[in-house]
């Protein structure tokens, strides 16, 4: 079965501008989670969608935003990008809203703001 | 709340010897376990899980951990190190009965000698 797509891979973006990247999850999986991974900051959780209702968030400015639709598509959005959005974007998707049996993860999106 | 610590940012091995990557952590609630592995420029891969089974957990590729929870530890192992296993691995771990809100170590790179 296809797994967790996520487009775009890359992504250059000037500050200032938004971005908005989207997530696909394995079909049958109804929680879509999104990470920012930096070297710094390790991996950080963003926030977890699950059958369109955002059921966390982690600690990230209003920026960035997300949404979830009605076939489990997801889409993350940053709004007046900052050079320290530059980061791996990674989503993951899993079958049950507790992350019991694991989460399986895209390749990300590769985020760089100059 | 839950933390998650791994204790050695670098493990070098030779091809062949034994892999131990070290996870500590804690949890206010019944942990779930997990190591995931992320080769360079990919998502993150599931190896294995402990979700309150048995505390000998045998994962993907050779790789088992085990459950140690006097010790609040979770290490991975490995009898036989080979190229392919050279990866950044992240340790996690997941309160089930609060957020369920996965912590990310900061992840062990495991470098592999011929």
């Amino acid at each position: 079965k296809a797994g967790v797509t996520q487009t775009p891979r890359y992504l250059i973006k000037t500050r200032g501008q938004q971005v908005t990247l989207s997530c696909s999850p394995i079909s049958g999986h109804r929680s879509v989670s999104w990470y920012q991974q930096t070297p710094g900051q390790g991996l950080q959780f963003l926030f977890e969608y699950f059958s369109e209702t955002q059921r966390n968030k982690g600690n990230f400015p209003g920026r960035f935003s997300g949404r979830q639709f009605s076939n489990s598509r997801s889409e993350m959005n940053v709004s007046t990008l900052e050079l320290g959005d530059s980061a791996l974007y990674l989503c993951a998707s899993s079958l049950d809203a507790f992350g019991t049996h694991g989460y399986t993860f895209g390749s990300g999106t590769r985020l760089t703001v100059v | 709340a839950q933390s998650v610590t791994q204790l050695d940012s670098h493990v070098s091995v030779s091809e062949g010897t034994p892999v131990l990557l070290r996870c500590n952590y804690s949890s206010s609630y019944s942990p779930s376990l997990f190591w995931y592995v992320q080769h360079p420029n990919k998502g993150l891969q599931l190896l294995l899980k402990y979700t309150s089974a048995a505390t000998l957990v045998k994962g993907i590729n050779g790789f088992e951990a085990e459950f140690k929870k006097s010790e609040t530890s979770f290490h991975l192992t490995k009898p036989s190190a080979h190229m392919s296993d050279a990866a950044e691995y992240f340790c996690v771990v997941s309160d089930q009965g609060g957020s369920y809100i996965p912590t990310f170590g900061r992840g062990t790179s495991l470098i592999v000698h011929p």
